[in-house]
């Protein structure tokens, strides 16, 4: 199995800044998922970061807005950028593994802007 | 229509009771995962299924791809399993990779 380390844990931020939060995976893996969890709803993909590339963003998420890196195969970042208070939510990272049929994910960030 | 539905929303019940969380989906699948979420936010995945039946300890997870419908059970239910569960499909049609999650059911057991 995979272990995600994910961090920060929580934060809290002014309106306007950054907040960076990463995720470190014992293991190599192909594809990392960033999700946004709003308060009270699900899980919503950001992008998938692909070592390599450029990340893939779904409808409503702008690489301005959230950007990625993703320098190897262990390691990924993302960038909550220019942040409002709607931007507070929880925010996970997780790979698939083993033919891509496990899912794991990190400890979450729950980051809340004031 | 959300394309994974989960019921119910919120389920309350006493230590030592027989609990059911169920999920619908409307898509074709590859595979669904149960996943565990506790109060810090951190997502433990419980089950991943693509037919019939699987039993880890207290939780037993059953899938009817017929159907389009999943069931997670949890025997002898201890306050220790409150959490929020959330349901989870890897569609066949949709982008190979992505997950598509259910709005989550939060449990509460009572001492």
């Amino acid at each position: 199995s995979a272990v995600i380390s994910q961090k920060p844990s929580r934060d809290i931020c002014q309106r306007g800044t950054s907040l960076t939060i990463q995720c470190q995976v014992d293991s190599q893996v192909t594809m990392m998922f960033w999700y946004r969890q709003q308060p009270g709803q699900s899980l919503t993909l950001i992008a998938t970061a692909n070592q390599g590339s450029e990340a893939t963003y779904e409808s409503g998420f702008v690489i301005d807005k959230f950007p990625i890196s993703r320098p190897n195969l262990t390691f990924s970042t993302l960038t909550v950028s220019n942040m409002s208070p709607e931007d507070s939510s929880i925010y996970l990272c997780s790979v698939l593994q083993r033919m891509n049929t496990e899912a794991f994910f990190g400890q979450g960030t729950r980051l809340t802007v004031v | 229509k959300n394309e994974v539905e989960q019921s119910p929303q919120n389920l309350t019940a006493q230590e030592g009771e027989f609990i059911t969380i169920n999920c619908s989906y409307s898509v074709g699948i590859s595979a669904l995962h149960w996943l565990q979420q506790h109060p810090g936010g951190g997502i433990v995945s419980l089950f991943m299924l693509s037919s019939g039946k699987k039993k880890h300890g207290r939780l037993i997870a059953t899938i009817n791809i017929q159907e389009k419908h999943s069931s997670l059970h949890i025997t002898a239910s201890h306050p220790r399993d409150s959490a929020v569960y959330i349901c989870a499909v890897k569609g066949i049609i949709q982008g190979a990779q992505k997950l598509v999650f259910g709005q989550g059911t939060r449990l509460t057991i009572n001492p």
